[in-house]
């Protein structure tokens, strides 16, 4: 039980460049989110989803595309990489989150985008 | 604007001392959760409230909730150099038909010196 798998743990790009951000996990989760944190500040909503084949979008959705074909993966991507979208990106699962079920996070991957 | 704010922003303190976080929060809610992030990792889940709760204990940690004043506090007794980290208080929120975003607060950056 591997838990939440993020790869890759660091990447650098150029602007304008694309590139996926992969995200599994083995816990037969339904709930599925992206987070970035910058500075200072918390955790921000990115995209989530509820099950394979549902997407919404969170607080900071413009810029970044996902989807889920299946239950376990739920990629991040990045359409045309801009320096705003330097951060460290988390994705987290977990069972159903509104009804206090444990959410499990991914180690992070570290987006440079110069 | 995030649900979770904390409070402070920063503490330092010698090994042994007891530290204290708050954190308050602006929407009626059904739980709030803590969670703790180490330098350079992701966040791992600490402990759960639920609004009809007004005090929780998961070993050195001791949780408190006022709903009437939206407030929550995480006291860590007995604290260790280990328990250096930062501490962040999230909240379910209800968004396209159920619980589907967690807001997080900015977080409480702990550090405990030998």
């Amino acid at each position: 039980n591997a838990g939440v798998t993020q790869t890759p743990k660091f990447q650098v790009l150029k602007t304008g460049q694309s590139m996926t951000l992969q995200c599994a996990q083995d816990m037969n989760h339904e709930y599925m989110s992206w987070y970035r944190q910058d500075p200072g500040m918390g955790l921000r909503l990115i995209h989530y989803s509820v099950g394979a084949g549902i997407t919404d979008q969170g607080e900071v959705p413009n810029g970044y595309n996902v989807s889920r074909s299946t239950t376990e993966d739920f990629p991040l991507r990045l359409l045309s990489a801009a320096p705003s979208q330097t951060s460290v990106y988390f994705c987290a699962s977990s069972l159903a989150l509104g009804l206090g079920n444990t959410i499990y996070f991914g180690e992070g991957s570290w987006l440079t985008v110069v | 604007s995030q649900q979770g704010e904390e409070d402070p922003q920063a503490l330092s303190i010698q090994e042994g001392e007891n530290a204290t976080m708050n954190c308050s929060y602006k929407t009626s809610i059904n739980n709030l959760q803590w969670y703790r992030q180490n330098s350079g990792r992701g966040l791992v889940h600490l402990i759960l409230i639920r609004s009809n709760e007004r005090e929780k204990h998961s070993g050195r940690l001791r949780v408190t909730l006022d709903t009437s004043k939206k407030s929550s506090s995480l006291l860590i007794t007995a604290s260790r150099a280990a328990d250096t980290a930062s501490y962040f208080c999230a909240t379910p929120t209800y968004i396209s038909g159920g619980y589907n975003k967690l807001i997080f607060g900015a977080g409480t950056r702990l550090a405990v010196h030998p």
